[in-house]
């Protein structure tokens, strides 16, 4: 167990619609980053929060955003929901800007 | 980048026997590279890294083998366990001003008794 701890684990949701994504870092953690991964696929970086703040994006439309909040716990909201961003989303925690990174189990989100 | 879809790469070796399994990365300038573990319905799990400035780290059963000559990252298991099966991710990383990791396609690996 890594300590990351990501909810809800599964979730349908419609076209168009918006989603929010919740994540608690493990203890002493102060960065959190998102990924996302598609079935068959390694996870690909959406962004990272440091100390609450946007400290990096990958090539993800501005439709996915995110929150850290001072307790360091995240959110990920994707709004305007779209077939192809069904996928798994992995939340993962570090401690300060290293390279070690220790994941969550994941939200499994299907958009119908 | 390429896509694999549904058919992973797969290594299937039996119980007691060495595995190694392959990965090429893109990008010469990382730092450092990782390497995951990632079984059915859980987040990927940390095994090993290695720094750029090394080419060959050891843990427990595993050791990591890094050539930046020809860009190739490899992963030995010693005395592989039915519990290693899994999706095994190798990740690269750079010292960007923020952490992020470029995952590879993945290779599973089965394990028989």
């Amino acid at each position: 167990e890594t300590g990351v701890t990501q909810s809800p684990t599964h979730l349908i949701k419609t076209r168009g619609q918006q989603v929010t994504l919740r994540c608690s870092s493990q203890s002493g953690h102060n960065t959190v980053s998102w990924y996302q991964q598609a079935l068959g696929q390694g996870p690909q970086f959406i962004f990272q929060y440091y100390r609450e703040e946007e400290n990096g994006r990958g090539n993800f439309p501005p439709r996915f955003s995110g929150l850290q909040f001072p307790n360091y716990s995240s959110e990920l909201n994707v709004n305007a929901l779209e077939l192809d961003d069904s996928a798994l989303y992995l939340c993962a925690s570090g401690q300060g800007l290293n390279e070690k990174l220790f994941f969550g189990s994941g939200t499994q989100l299907s958009v119908l | 980048g390429e896509s694999v879809g549904l058919h992973l790469p797969t290594l299937s070796v039996q119980e007691g026997d060495n595995s190694i399994i392959n990965c090429a990365y893109s990008n010469s300038a990382s730092d450092y590279f990782i390497w995951y573990k990632q079984e059915s319905g859980k987040g990927p799990q940390f095994i090993i890294d290695i720094r750029s400035n090394m080419d060959k780290r050891q843990g427990q059963r595993v050791t990591v083998l890094l050539n930046k000559t020809v860009k190739h990252l490899s992963l030995q298991i010693a005395a592989t366990q039915p519990g290693d099966s899994a999706v095994y991710f190798c990740a690269e990383g750079s010292y960007s001003g923020y952490s992020t990791l470029t995952f590879g396609k993945g290779t599973m690996l089965l394990v028989s008794p």
